[in-house]
């Protein structure tokens, strides 16, 4: 498995402004993944992240809502842009190690 | 904090009982399921896997079940404790090493 943080781990945001969230792996890792889950629902992927390549996203969300970093194997960063109260959810980062995939503890987002 | 699953279906067991809980996934083509526990406040945590060459497999306490003719997948919990309560969700691999989550399960354990 591996140890992975993210920041910030909450955050209370008005409608309209952007938020960067990060997330860090303690080892090297080829693939990371970006996953929302909205109050009470399961996990829905937004785009996956590797190095070296452009995001690639999942129907239903688009880069300039949802821009994506990946500038080494160790770290990314997911920015919801212009938020309205819908983007209210948990932000998830996961990575895949030996074929399982592992998951930050997420970022809980509202959004006024 | 926040709830995650409130409103999901719901198993409640007695402290000690075994625990099953189903899964019906949608890809026959899916060739890796996983198991998460996530309780509240917290990232899904991995709790077993198998893939679709296999029907069983076993972990400390929990026993994932595969019946890939009717694509079902159950997890059994043996000797269900306090700890254990938490919402579980099944994730299949869709070929691109993303998963593809199943709606979610909340387990109550009363003392």
């Amino acid at each position: 498995s591996a140890v992975i943080s993210q920041k910030p781990s909450r955050d209370i945001c008005q409608r309209g402004t952007s938020l960067t969230i990060q997330c860090q792996v303690d080892s090297q890792v080829t693939m990371m993944f970006w996953y929302r889950q909205q109050p009470g629902q399961s996990l829905t992927l937004i785009a996956t992240a590797n190095q070296g390549s452009e995001a690639t996203y999942e129907s239903g969300f688009v880069i300039d809502k949802f821009p994506i970093s990946r500038p080494n194997l160790t770290f990314s960063t997911l920015t919801v842009s212009n938020m309205s109260p819908e983007d209210s959810s948990i932000y998830l980062c996961s990575v895949d190690i030996g074929g399982g995939q592992y998951f930050g503890p997420g970022t809980r987002l509202t959004v006024l | 904090g926040e709830s995650v699953g409130l409103h999901l279906p719901t198993l409640s067991v007695q402290e000690g009982d075994n625990s099953i809980i189903n899964c019906a996934y949608s890809n026959s083509a899916s060739d890796y399921f996983i198991w998460y526990k996530q309780e509240s406040g917290k990232g899904p945590q991995f709790i077993i896997d198998i893939r679709s060459n296999m029907d069983k497999r076993q972990g400390q306490r929990v026993t994932v079940l595969l019946n890939k003719t009717v694509k079902h997948l159950s997890l059994q919990i043996a000797a269900t404790q306090p700890g254990d309560s938490a919402v579980y969700f099944c994730a299949e691999y869709t070929g691109r090493r993303a998963l593809t989550f199943g709606s979610g399960t909340r387990l109550q354990v009363q003392p």
